[in-house]
């Protein structure tokens, strides 16, 4: 089965610094990526995902960059800000219709300090 | 995004006592919704997928007669854990797939099992 690895585990910047999170899979059926953010007691929020067919996905202030061929994907944030702490997640899944079983990393603990 | 409701978000109950969670997806149907437990800084575990109108698959090690699920219609699914006990005390969390496979997360339930 698939495995997620998720690095680093903590990650603390300076508010405005970018932030960069890193994602390895074992699969290489995997063809979905997505990136949730988890605010403490509340459930994971999608913030953005990418699918094989692309190599960069960017939506304002937050980007996801793929790289199939060593089977690792990243998130970047730019200028961060104090409400971007959270737990971030990633996720990798074969989706080809039916369920979307995603198997997830291990979570980054994202503080961004004033 | 797409809206997930989760309802209870909080439930104390006693031992020995069985408690629903409901998970609708507001404003899209879903034909298979995900049930997860999540653990203090921990990951999401999967626990079953719920199919719309058969029964739910549920992951090695999950007990289908402790965690039933229903998923009577393309915008509810239940979980129902029978026969609480302290050990069930966890975060569980819902997620709905869109027509596209996106996953939209609910608010999670926080079950505490006296």
């Amino acid at each position: 089965g698939e495995n997620v690895e998720q690095h680093p585990s903590t990650l603390s910047v300076q508010e405005g610094d970018s932030a960069v999170i890193k994602c390895t899979y074992s699969d290489s059926a995997s063809n979905y990526f997505p990136w949730y953010k988890q605010e403490l007691g509340k459930g994971p929020q999608l913030i953005i995902d990418i699918r094989s067919n692309v190599g960069e996905k960017k939506d304002q202030r937050i980007a996801v960059t793929l790289n199939k061929t060593a089977k690792h994907f990243s998130l970047h944030i730019t200028e961060t800000q104090p409400e971007d702490s959270a737990v971030y997640f990633c996720a990798a899944s074969p989706y080809t219709g039916g369920g979307n079983k995603l198997t997830f990393g291990t979570g980054t603990q994202l503080k961004v300090e004033l | 995004g797409a809206v997930v409701s989760q309802h209870p978000s909080r439930v104390i109950c006693k031992s020995g006592t069985s408690v629903k969670i409901e998970c609708r997806s507001l404003d899209f149907q879903a034909t298979t919704m995900f049930w997860y437990r999540q653990f203090p800084k921990q990951s999401l575990m999967l626990m079953a997928t719920s199919n719309e109108g058969s029964k739910a698959t549920y992951e090695q090690g999950v007990e289908k007669d402790k965690f039933l699920i229903n998923h009577a219609s393309l915008t509810l699914s239940t979980l129902t854990v029978t026969s609480a006990h302290p050990e069930d005390s966890s975060f569980y969390i819902c997620s709905a797939q869109t027509s596209s496979g996106e996953l939209f997360f609910g608010e999670g339930s926080r079950l505490t099992v006296l």
